[in-house]
């Protein structure tokens, strides 16, 4: 079975731009989770997916917003870049998608974002 | 809020030496996930622990959850070079996927 698959590995844009990041989920997964890792903050959540709708968020400013689509791949969306969001985004799908205690959660090798 | 507090930050070791990375909270988690993650790739899952008091063994490595579900210890016996990598522990609770991260432990293994 093919891993979570994120598009694209590596990206450079500047300050003001905006950016659209892609995840394509584990087949038959259809929970998709997006984190933000950046070496002062460490991993930090900022929205779960679940059947195209938003079941979690954590505390980012409205310029990070998300989708899913029917097909359980999700997109993430930053608008106005600022240095700060240079960081590894991560998504992470799950088979579980109702509130349960086995929340495993599987990775994909993130998108590597620069804001100059 | 609730926070995952890792320790060690970092650890250096000689091949052989065993180790124990420690991840603490306040807050009860229904499940707690480890991962250990390589520079510029996504973390990979190690292990997820449910049960208060639970021991799961994976080779060389053995995770345990504290019985109250609040903390978890990560045991790696005669490390090797391969075990380097940073070490993060994630917990979850029952209300959807969001995990919440400790701060990480960063292994060296010496040859």
């Amino acid at each position: 079975k093919a891993g979570v698959t994120q598009t694209p590995r590596y990206l450079i844009k500047t300050r003001g731009q905006q950016v659209t990041l892609s995840c394509s989920p584990i087949s038959g997964h259809r929970s998709v989770s997006w984190y933000q890792q950046t070496p002062g903050q460490g991993l930090q959540f900022l929205f779960e997916y679940f059947s195209e709708t938003q079941r979690n968020k954590g505390n980012f400013p409205g310029r990070f917003s998300g989708r899913q689509f029917s097909n359980s791949r999700s997109e993430m969306n930053v608008s106005t870049l600022e240095l700060g969001d240079s960081a590894l985004y991560l998504c992470a799908s799950s088979p579980i998608g109702l509130a349960g205690a086995y929340n495993e959660q599987f990775f994909g090798p993130g998108t590597r974002l620069t804001v100059l | 809020t609730q926070l995952l507090e890792q320790s060690p930050q970092f650890l250096s070791i000689q091949e052989g030496e065993n180790l124990t990375v420690y991840c603490n909270s306040s807050s009860v988690f229904s499940s707690l996930q480890w991962y250990r993650q390589e520079p510029g790739e996504g973390p990979v899952l190690l292990v997820t622990v449910v049960t208060g008091g639970e021991v799961k063994k994976l080779k060389r490595l053995t995770f345990q959850f504290g019985d109250a579900r609040k903390d978890s210890s990560l045991h790696i016996t005669a490390a090797q070079p391969g075990d380097t990598g940073l070490y993060l522990c994630a917990g979850a609770q029952a209300a959807g996927n969001k995990l919440t991260f400790g701060g990480g432990t960063r292994v060296l293994v010496k040859p």
